[in-house]
């Protein structure tokens, strides 16, 4: 199994601008969800899902788009770019009756 | 809003010695998670401990939780360079696993 992988790993982006973060998981996990990590703070949660076709929002979610269209992906759509969302983003996902969550390799995204 | 404080920010010791690091959250809890997180990459799930627990090992790792001071504790023994990380908490409040919220880190050093 490749667990959690994310793409792309760095990206840079002018203010205004949008993309789409990806995340994907071959593990069948019901449960995914987007953190963003800032210096000197933990994880902050930003969008999760409990399976395709359900999202909600975390504790920052404004700026950010999610969905889930499959069981596998969980993209993270930026719509107009601001240098407050310059941060790394981690993807994760969770088999459903376990607590605990598995991680991808993150996404460096500096806006200027 | 962070949930979770940990004390130290920072802790530098040699091999072979012990890391204690600490963590501190505000509301009540289902369960406590350690992870670890390697410069430039994921978080991995170290340990669970759920709130009705009050010490679990695994392997080198001890860990505690006292809900009446809200404050868990996480020990690593023996420690080996590879031990080099920051080290998380994270809470569950909310019993669904859906939510959690993680602590700022403790940065540990381990020289040779």
């Amino acid at each position: 199994n490749a667990g959690v992988t994310q793409t792309p790993k760095f990206q840079v982006l002018k203010t205004g601008q949008s993309m789409t973060l990806q995340c994907a998981q071959d593990m069948n996990h019901e449960y995914m969800s987007w953190y963003r990590q800032d210096p000197g703070m933990g994880l902050r949660l930003i969008h999760y899902s409990v399976g395709a076709g359900i999202t909600d929002q975390g504790e920052v979610p404004n700026g950010y788009n999610v969905s889930r269209s499959t069981t596998e992906d969980f993209p993270l759509r930026l719509l107009s770019a601001a240098p407050s969302q310059t941060s790394v983003y981690f993807c994760a996902s969770r088999e459903t009756g376990f607590e605990w969550q598995y991680f991808g390799p993150g996404t460096r995204l500096t806006v200027t | 809003s962070q949930q979770g404080e940990e004390d130290p920010q920072a802790l530098s010791i040699q091999e072979g010695e012990n890391a204690t690091m600490n963590c501190s959250y505000k509301t009540s809890i289902n369960n406590l998670q350690w992870y670890r997180q390697n410069s430039g990459r994921g978080l991995v799930h170290l340990i669970l401990i759920r709130s009705n627990e009050r010490e679990k090992h695994s392997g080198r790792l001890r860990v505690t939780l006292d809900t009446s001071k809200k404050s868990s504790s996480l020990l690593i023994t023996a420690s080996r360079a590879a031990d080099t990380a920051s080290y998380f908490c994270a809470t569950d409040g909310t019993g669904t696993a859906s939510k959690l919220t993680f602590g700022t880190g403790t940065r540990l050093q381990v020289t040779l």
